[in-house]
């Protein structure tokens, strides 16, 4: 199993460019989410997903947009990238396990480091 | 809205030493997360803890939680260099988890010979 799968690895933006960030995974998790690390910052979360067709916003959504279309695929849409948007920014996949109580243990991506120029 | 924080945020220690590692979260949950994160890398999941009281280990590195604290430690016995990371700890809001998780700043551990 290849777990959670982000592409692209590097990218360079130029100020008002737009991209996507794809994120798939092959385990059947219900539930998705995308983060951003910053120095210093921890990991913030931009949007999260309990399902296909449903998606909600997390602590810092502003300048991004997500979808998802189906259980597999969650893509980070940035519609006008900004410095501000400088950052590594990680998927992550998970269910409630219930062996575990319901935790919610995520797997992370390998992320994705975008510089905005 | 939940705040987690955790210190210090950087430590630096000799191999051979015990140190423990804080967080502390604003409001109630009762599930807390820890992750390592090696430079450049993504985060691995170390300890799930469920409840007050709960306790986790392996090998050197033991969890706990008091949720009445709203506190729970990661506590490192006889540090080598390979435990070298930075250490996240991360809450869910009680009642879900399925919507996202609130990160530390995470502390950034350097363990030298």
């Amino acid at each position: 199993n290849a777990g959670v799968t982000q592409t692209p690895k590097f990218q360079v933006l130029k100020t008002g460019q737009s991209m996507t960030l794809q994120c798939a995974q092959d385990m059947n998790h219900e539930y998705m989410s995308w983060y951003r690390q910053d120095p210093g910052m921890g990991l913030r979360l931009i949007h999260y997903s309990v399902g296909a067709g449903i998606t909600d916003q997390g602590e810092v959504p502003n300048g991004y947009n997500v979808s998802r279309s189906t259980t597999e695929d969650f893509p980070l849409r940035l519609l006008s990238a900004a410095p501000s948007q400088t950052s590594v920014y990680f998927c992550a996949s998970s269910y409630l396990d219930r062996a575990i109580f319901g935790a919610n243990v995520l797997t992370f991506g390998a992320g994705s480091r975008l510089t905005v120029l | 809205e939940l705040k987690v924080e955790q210190n210090p945020l950087f430590l630096s220690m000799q191999e051979g030493k015990n140190y423990t590692i804080y967080c502390n979260y604003s409001t109630t949950s009762d599930r807390l997360y820890w992750y390592r994160q090696d430079p450049g890398k993504s985060l691995e999941s170390l300890f799930v803890l469920l409840s007050n009281g709960a306790v986790k280990q392996e090998g050197r590195l033991m969890a706990s939680l008091d949720t009445k604290a709203r506190l729970s430690t990661l506590h490192i016995t006889a540090a080598v260099h390979d435990l070298s990371a930075t250490y996240f700890c991360a809450v869910a809001p009680s009642g879900g988890g399925a919507d996202g998780l609130t990160f530390g700043k995470g502390t950034h551990l350097i363990i030298q010979p």
